[in-house]
């Protein structure tokens, strides 16, 4: 079965403080991976994407990992602000019915507190 | 540039009652686009994509519908809605030669 799963579901740190978000997925044929930061009562927003040749790719104080190989992924935030605080959902697309469907993790909603 | 429009933002509806929801896309022409639905603690799902003008691909059974009357026009509808309707419901849109999706900033329905 093709899933994008999460961890943790939850989380909270303290400002200043870094964090890692964690994906596994079993999607298969991979061809891309998707991080979304999404704010309470908003549409996601992408902070970035991995093809299966990236192991490691940055945007700012967000650096994604990917392992192809154990078909696992990483976001992991540094110097959190408290603006940080959103949900961190991770993305896979599967190729049916001749498009690209994503397959969307639940989600990590992180709380940055002061 | 490219913006996507969502409306309304929040609505309340009674069981049984009609529902129209209007997603518009500015700056691109021939996008795919998406209706989906997210469940407090869940991960968004595909409801209906559009490769086209009246060109619609329903991903779940359900008591709800779409059409593409323009090309940069999604349209979400119910004859009747049940409780289970409830939910926060994102319009997206993709260049069909790219990755990236984007979301519009989404309608909190609540049926009650």
């Amino acid at each position: 079965k093709n899933q994008v799963e999460q961890s943790p579901q939850s989380l909270i740190i303290l400002e200043g403080k870094n964090c890692t978000l964690q994906c596994n997925y079993t999607v298969s044929p991979f061809s891309n991976l998707r991080w979304y930061k999404q704010d309470t009562g908003r549409g996601p927003v992408s902070l970035t994407i991995m093809t299966f040749s990236e192991n490691t790719k940055s945007n700012g104080r967000y650096t994604a990992t990917l392992d192809a190989d154990t078909k696992q992924s990483s976001l992991h935030i540094t110097a959190s602000q408290l603006s940080d605080s959103a949900s961190y959902i991770c993305v896979v697309p599967m190729f049916s019915g001749g498009y690209n469907k994503l397959i969307f993790g639940a989600g990590t909603r992180l709380a940055v507190h002061p | 540039s490219q913006t996507i429009h969502q409306w309304p933002a929040t609505l309340v509806q009674p069981v049984g009652s009609p529902l129209s929801l209007e997603c518009t896309v500015e700056g691109t022409s021939n996008p795919n686009l998406y209706w989906y639905r997210q469940a407090a603690g869940r991960g968004l799902q595909l409801l209906f994509y559009s490769v086209g003008i009246g060109q619609i691909s329903s991903e779940v059974p359900q008591n709800l519908s779409a059409s593409r009357p323009q090309d940069r026009q999604f349209i979400l509808s119910s004859k009747k809605l049940l409780l289970s309707d409830s939910g926060f419901y994102l319009c997206a849109w993709k260049d069909a030669n790219y990755y990236e999706q984007y979301f519009g900033p989404g309608t909190r329905l609540t049926v009650t």
